[in-house]
């Protein structure tokens, strides 16, 4: 089946450090990717997109991400995290769905930052 | 600009109510869509609406749950009767254009209690 993998339910890191939030999907053709982020009592923002062209894509806040095809990835990169960044990530992938194309959500990754 | 707009920011209400979710899209804004939001079970598309006109609610839970889209700049989502296990974080979003590599625009959502 079509879908999108996060492996990671929850990450911490120290204010300051990088961060990688990986994101895999399973479909054999490359789809719309998107990382939208998600605060607190708030609904989700779109961070970055992937449609074609280059493989890395930068986004708003700081972030990018790089579209990998023989890994079927889409990780989401920041050199320094701020602390405001701690939210919820979801990426999520455009996929054909019998005769429709559908948006396809990971279950999300909750970023905590140590201060 | 204005973006997608959902009223009420919560709600409470007792088992067996009828209840309302309203929402209005971005102007201009071709496809609406309604997700539900719970800890387990993550962003769920429950239906999506293009010009109107709804393309794919399979992901409504049951029959008690339905959908509406009278014009472009308006739509409501009504359960009932509601049960306390629809207590959620009920989320609308549109974009410019189905299919495509437009991403969604979400709205700060609709908190449900159900007593």
């Amino acid at each position: 089946a079509q879908s999108v993998t996060q492996p990671d339910i929850h990450i911490t890191v120290s204010e300051g450090a990088s961060l990688e939030l990986r994101c895999n999907y399973s479909y054999g053709a490359t789809p719309y990717l998107f990382w939208y982020v998600q605060s607190p009592g708030q609904g989700l923002q779109l961070l970055l997109k992937y449609f074609s062209g280059d493989t890395l894509v930068q986004g708003i806040k700081g972030f990018e991400a790089e579209f990998k095809r023989s890994q079927s990835s889409f990780n989401l990169r920041k050199p320094s995290v701020h602390w405001s960044d701690a939210a919820e990530y979801f990426c999520a992938a455009l996929l054909n769905a019998g005769n429709n194309r559908k948006l396809i959500w990971g279950l999300g990754t909750s970023l905590g930052v140590n201060p | 600009d204005a973006g997608v707009i959902q009223s009420p920011r919560h709600e409470v209400t007792e088992m067996g109510q009828e209840v309302t979710l309203r929402c209005k899209p971005i102007s201009g804004h071709n496809s609406l869509f309604w997700y539900r939001q719970t800890m387990m079970r993550g962003l769920e598309l429950l239906i999506y609406f293009n010009n109107n006109v709804p393309i794919d609610d399979s992901g409504m839970p049951e029959d008690r749950f339905s959908a509406k889209m009278p014009n472009a700049s308006f739509s409501t989502l009504k359960i009932q009767p509601s049960e306390p296990r629809d207590s959620a974080v009920y989320f609308c979003a549109s974009s410019l254009q189905l299919y495509s590599n437009q991403p969604q625009h979400f709205g700060d959502g609709t908190r449900l209690s159900i007593l």
